[in-house]
């Protein structure tokens, strides 16, 4: 079965912890995106790849990290500078963004962090 | 400034009342807008694309209809298992550095009682 997969689905941090989520994809997407998502609030892009290493910041990149080795792998590290990260993180895959294409995106099934 | 709004924030329903869901927009082109269906602690799964205003998308008792200046997603006798959360999204022709990653809207919190 083609799918996302992220790991782990709970995560708990100490403060001044960095810790890495994982996102793996087999839908041979280009594209994969870092959501986060917060009660009340919709969710809001942190980093996106549009193609092997190859990434770009989003609307609330500051105190995350990621890399994009591989086409089916898209880890995303949240340091010790993210002063809030309790949330909801979601990872998302489509085949591509660019030109006139339509960025369907399919989710994985999302990581709850908790800082301790 | 491109923005999505989803009203009502949350809706509550008898099983079998058939409601809508609305979707409002602001954006400087449209190039998709994208229904999603998240249960509690998931991901969200996707429903429909819409490309164009009177373009519209059925599956079981949902029915998502475009206009120009918004969507709707109808829900004809809903049952309880249609409780969820449903978002929308839209994706803008701006060609901008973001060019293709959608802007999510807060959502609809759908609780249908038996």
């Amino acid at each position: 079965d083609g799918g996302i997969t992220q790991s782990p689905k709970y995560l708990f941090r100490k403060e001044g912890q960095n810790v890495t989520l994982s996102c793996e994809q087999n839908l041979n997407h280009d594209a994969m995106y870092w959501y986060r998502q917060d009660p009340g609030q919709g969710l809001r892009l942190i980093y996106y790849s549009q193609i092997v290493n190859d990434f770009q910041k989003g609307d609330i990149a500051e105190g995350y990290s990621v890399s994009r080795e591989k086409k089916e792998s898209f880890p995303l590290t949240v340091t010790s500078a993210q002063k809030n990260p309790t949330a909801f993180y979601l990872c998302a895959s489509s085949t591509s963004p660019f030109g006139w294409t339509y960025n369907e995106q399919f989710f994985g099934p999302g990581t709850r962090l908790t800082v301790l | 400034e491109d923005q999505v709004t989803q009203s009502p924030e949350a809706l509550r329903l008898q099983e079998g009342e058939s409601s809508s869901l609305n979707c409002s927009y602001t954006v400087s082109g449209l190039r998709g807008l994208f229904w999603y269906r998240q249960d509690p602690g998931k991901g969200p799964e996707f429903l429909f694309t819409l490309y164009s205003a009177g373009e519209e998308k059925e599956k079981e008792r949902l029915k998502a209809t475009l206009t120009k200046k918004e969507s709707f997603l109808h829900i004809t006798a809903p049952k309880p298992e249609d409780s969820a959360t449903y978002l929308c999204a839209v994706q803008a022709t701006n060609y901008g550095g973001s060019q293709g990653n959608l802007i999510f809207g807060k959502g609809t919190k759908l609780s249908v009682k038996p």
